[in-house]
């Protein structure tokens, strides 16, 4: 089974800039791993923030967009809100089958 | 609006088996593929099962021959058949529309219903 990574952790400043990376142990991240990317918070179930590497939800906000950066996917948070703060997992497609990057913790600093 | 319901959860032991269902409304829940996920205590989530709207299926290989995903579309029901369940289970499970087999996600989850296995 392939491994997802994110990076542990991150910190941006209010009103700043982050990107948060998902790379895979087999390769590029490619559009045909259709990257998801969520968003969840102590004791919430995750909420789909990105499906299909850049495609938002109705309740996503302007600020997040998706896409592919040096063979990976990515989340970038333009304009950083204290309540962005929270623990971001992506998701891969294998074959059909799915697996989830270990998370990554942002600190809005 | 769109709800997806979590049921089904408890505490067991080791070696017996679980239904969890999950009830769809707002939405056409007959042409969307669907996924249980789960998550341990204090874990990241782990994608568990998928099932698209005429019941092709994928597992993760932990949980292959032990769980089956099932749906039944006039009830608007997901369906989680968990049998020889294991401590490793423990987890809360969520259902999700998460797209696939060519379908595109309304991209709810459920609330998730809390399993746990202990002797």
């Amino acid at each position: 089974q392939a491994v997802v990574t994110q990076e542990p952790s991150l910190t941006v400043s209010p009103g700043g800039t982050v990107t948060l990376t998902c790379g895979s142990s087999t390769g590029a991240v490619t559009s045909g791993h259709y990257p998801y990317w969520f968003q969840q918070k102590p004791g919430q179930a995750p909420r789909t923030l990105i499906y299909d590497t850049y495609n938002k939800h109705s309740w996503t906000p302007a600020r997040f967009s998706g896409s592919l950066l040096g063979g990976k996917a990515a989340l970038t948070i333009s304009g950083a809100q204290p309540e962005d703060e929270a623990e971001y997992y992506c998701l891969l497609s294998y074959d059909k089958t799915r697996v989830f990057g270990g998370g990554a913790k942002l600190t809005v600093l | 609006q769109v709800q997806l319901v979590e049921s089904g959860g408890g505490v067991v032991q080791p070696g017996t088996s679980l239904r969890l269902s999950c009830a769809a409304s707002g939405f056409t829940f007959s042409t969307y593929t669907m996924h249980w996920v789960r998550q341990a205590p204090g874990k990241g989530p782990e994608w568990v099962a998928v099932i698209s709207y005429d019941g092709r299926n994928k597992y993760t290989d932990s949980v292959k021959g032990r769980f089956t995903i099932s749906r039944d579309n006039s009830k608007n029901t997901l369906y989680l058949q968990m049998n020889s369940l294991r401590a490793e289970d423990t987890a809360v499970y969520f259902c999700a529309s998460l797209g696939g087999f060519g379908v595109a996600p309304t991209g709810h989850w459920g609330q998730g219903t809390l399993v746990t296995v202990s002797s």
